[in-house]
């Protein structure tokens, strides 16, 4: 079955690392994004990709980065710079605009 | 830039009954998308329901209907005969057909069901 795979589903970070939160997609969409949530913020947009090898920032980019070299992959790297990391993340993809997104299971991050 | 705004934190229904979740948005566009997901305590993000800005017919899907009232700006949803697993999240979203098309999302309702 298609979907999209989101890994590890916990993740815990200690103050000042880098880590990367893989996505994963096999549904051949073009389009996939990166939302965190926090507790009574909803879904904010970190950053999307419509094609391969192009991105643009979300609303709360800063101290986060992606890449998107190929169709099925759009990792999140959670930079240093990142005040605030703790959140739950959420990547989606979408084929076009009519229809809404396919979200993947999420990865709780945790600085410790 | 496009609002959504669901002025309802949380919200419970009697399994069996019949709840609304509320929901309206700002935009100055006139073709667009509506949606409702639901976050079940997995987290996982399931679509409910789609709603087609220049149809003017609401949408339906089982137990769960809207009421798209685009003058107003609202779509509220509709949950008939409540059960047990609809206790969850529901979050509303707005896309647009411009440039970017990006969803965005409401806050969300805490739904809880009382059996």
């Amino acid at each position: 079955d298609g979907g999209i795979t989101q890994s590890p589903k916990y993740l815990f970070r200690k103050e000042g690392q880098n880590v990367t939160l893989s996505c994963e997609q096999n549904l051949n969409h073009d389009a996939m994004y990166w939302y965190r949530q926090d507790p009574g913020q909803g879904l904010r947009l970190i950053y999307y990709s419509q094609i391969v090898n192009d991105f643009q920032k979300g609303d709360i980019a800063e101290g986060y980065s992606v890449s998107r070299e190929k169709k099925e992959s759009f990792p999140l790297t959670v930079t240093s710079a990142q005040k605030n990391p703790t959140a739950f993340y959420l990547c989606a993809s979408s084929p076009d605009r009519g229809r809404g997104y396919t979200f993947g299971s999420g990865t709780r991050l945790t600085v410790v | 830039a496009q609002t959504v705004t669901q002025s309802q934190p949380e919200m419970s229904v009697q399994e069996a009954e019949t709840v609304t979740l509320s929901c309206t948005y700002d935009t100055s566009e006139s073709d667009y998308y509506l949606f409702w997901y639901k976050q079940p305590p997995s987290r996982q993000m399931i679509l409910v329901i789609r709603q087609e800005a220049y149809k003017q017919q609401n949408a339906t899907e089982n137990r769960f209907s809207v009421n798209f009232q685009k003058a107003a700006k609202s779509f509220s949803l509709k949950i008939s005969d409540s059960q047990l697993g609809d206790a969850a999240m529901y979050f509303c979203a707005y896309r647009g057909r411009g440039s970017q098309g990006n969803l965005i999302f409401g806050k969300g309702t805490k739904l809880s069901v009382k059996p």
